[in-house]
């Protein structure tokens, strides 16, 4: 079957840091992506991991374990802005892409 | 532009109304992607479609039929539904198989209410 975790809810403090973990089981494994939703708006892609290890973008970094089935989003100096849901998600077999509930992030300052 | 277009954005429809939505990609994509949105629920993969032929069909109730006459255009008709399948209908595209960083672009929404 196809299950994948992650936290309900967040609160940080902008400029702080916050990491926001996802596991997984499915049926294969073709890479792990986080997206960013704003409430009312469709999904946007922020990264793409397929092997161990860490991935950086700018503020955002995410890491993989393959082995564990887990994931991480961190976010550092947040914005208020960053105040939205984030979905990790995993692309099992072919071209299906599996979602996460997200997690929904509020950044206070 | 964006390079997946939804229509209508927004659609009111009773139970015995028969309605359909519109998705359209500008990518060059070779696949396609319906997922249903509700409150507080994870995105739920409905149908996908891989070169027009559909691939996934998620045990989703036959009120819903998809159809995809080529690689850039994809409908949902809906007939018959149910106040419980109000939400977020989300169209998306992506390319390639297997592991691969092509991502999933996913269009602006069609929010359908059932009354």
């Amino acid at each position: 079957g196809q299950n994948i975790d992650q936290p309900t809810e967040m609160t940080a403090t902008e400029g702080a840091i916050v990491q926001i973990n996802c596991t997984y089981q499915t049926s294969g494994f073709n890479g792990l992506f986080w997206y960013q939703q704003h409430a009312g708006e469709a999904p946007t892609f922020l990264s793409y991991n397929v092997l161990d290890g860490l991935e950086e973008k700018g503020r955002f970094s995410s890491f993989l374990s393959r082995s564990k089935g887990y994931s991480y989003l961190l976010l550092k100096e947040l914005q208020m802005k960053d105040s939205a849901s984030y979905l990790c998600a995993v692309r099992d077999y072919g071209q299906n892409f599996v979602f996460g509930p997200g997690t929904r992030l509020s950044v206070l300052p | 532009e964006t390079g997946v277009t939804q229509t209508p954005r927004h659609l009111v429809m009773g139970m015995t109304n028969k309605k359909s939505l519109k998705c359209e990609q500008h990518l060059g994509h070779n696949a396609m992607y319906w997922y249903k949105q509700s409150a507080k629920k994870p995105l739920e993969l409905m149908f996908v479609y891989s070169l027009e032929e559909r691939v996934e069909n998620n045990s989703v109730p036959s009120r819903f039929s998809p159809e995809c006459p080529n690689s850039s255009h994809l409908f949902l008709h809906l007939h018959t539904l149910q106040p419980e399948d109000s939400a977020l209908y989300l169209c998306a595209s992506s390319q390639g198989r297997g592991p691969s960083g092509n991502t999933i672009y996913f269009g602006e929404g069609s929010w359908l209410t059932v009354v």
